[in-house]
């Protein structure tokens, strides 16, 4: 049970190219979601995914898509980065609601560090 | 727009120690609250989980409190030893999102 993986762990792109993170989970979660963590500003969240098949914004998406492929995974696309962009890329997975309507808590991955120059 | 606060930002202890980490936030119509520590480089574990209907919630040495009428919770370490030291994050759950605060980094000195 490897629980939640993100490929890349590093990446170095120029500003402008494109690249797309992967995540994915073994747990059978429902829903999942991407997180940027920046210093200064803590953990925002990027997109998510209640459920297989749906994708929301979070509370900064711009300059990012994503797909949910399948249940188990869910990847963030930089079409053209900029060095804004520069920043650890979390991916995270929750059951999402109990059968009692409670949130159940969310499972990181261990990040993707990306540096846009 | 929920904003959620933690006090203080950074703090080092002798081992052995009791201490407290302070989350604050504002806007009460939340889910749950989480906490959650990080190692450098590393992703985040999840230690406690708040229900809103909750007041506390403990494991080993570890008790976090919610207080939602104030905007606060604590979380409380008995005894500290080394292996505490990491960054402590607090999280509040409300629409469909978490909320994170800035981070409590933690020493704990030998």
């Amino acid at each position: 049970n490897a629980g939640v993986t993100q490929t890349p762990k590093f990446q170095v792109l120029k500003t402008g190219q494109s690249m797309t993170l992967q995540c994915a989970q073994d747990m059978n979660h429902n829903s999942m979601y991407w997180y940027r963590q920046d210093p200064g500003m803590g953990l925002r969240l990027i997109y998510y995914s209640a459920s297989e098949g749906t994708t929301d914004k979070g509370e900064v998406p711009n300059g990012y898509n994503v797909s949910r492929l399948n249940k188990r995974e869910f990847s963030l696309r930089l079409e053209s980065a900029a060095p804004s962009q520069t920043s650890v890329y979390f991916c995270a997975s929750s059951p999402g609601r109990t059968s009692g309507g409670l949130q159940e808590t969310q499972y990181f991955g261990p990040g993707t560090r990306l540096l846009v120059l | 727009k929920q904003e959620v606060t933690q006090i203080p930002a950074a703090l080092s202890v002798p081992e052995g120690e009791n201490l407290v980490l302070n989350c604050s936030f504002t806007d009460s119509a939340i889910y749950n609250l989480q906490w959650f520590r990080q190692d450098p480089g590393k992703g985040l574990t999840s230690l406690l989980l708040i229900q809103s209907s909750q007041r506390e919630q403990t494991s080993g040495r570890l008790n976090a409190s919610l207080d939602k009428s104030s905007g606060r919770s604590t979380l409380y370490i008995a005894a500290s030893q080394p292996g505490d030291s990491a960054t402590y994050l607090c999280a509040v759950y409300a629409g469909n999102m978490l909320t994170f605060g800035g981070g409590t980094r933690l020493m704990v000195k030998p």
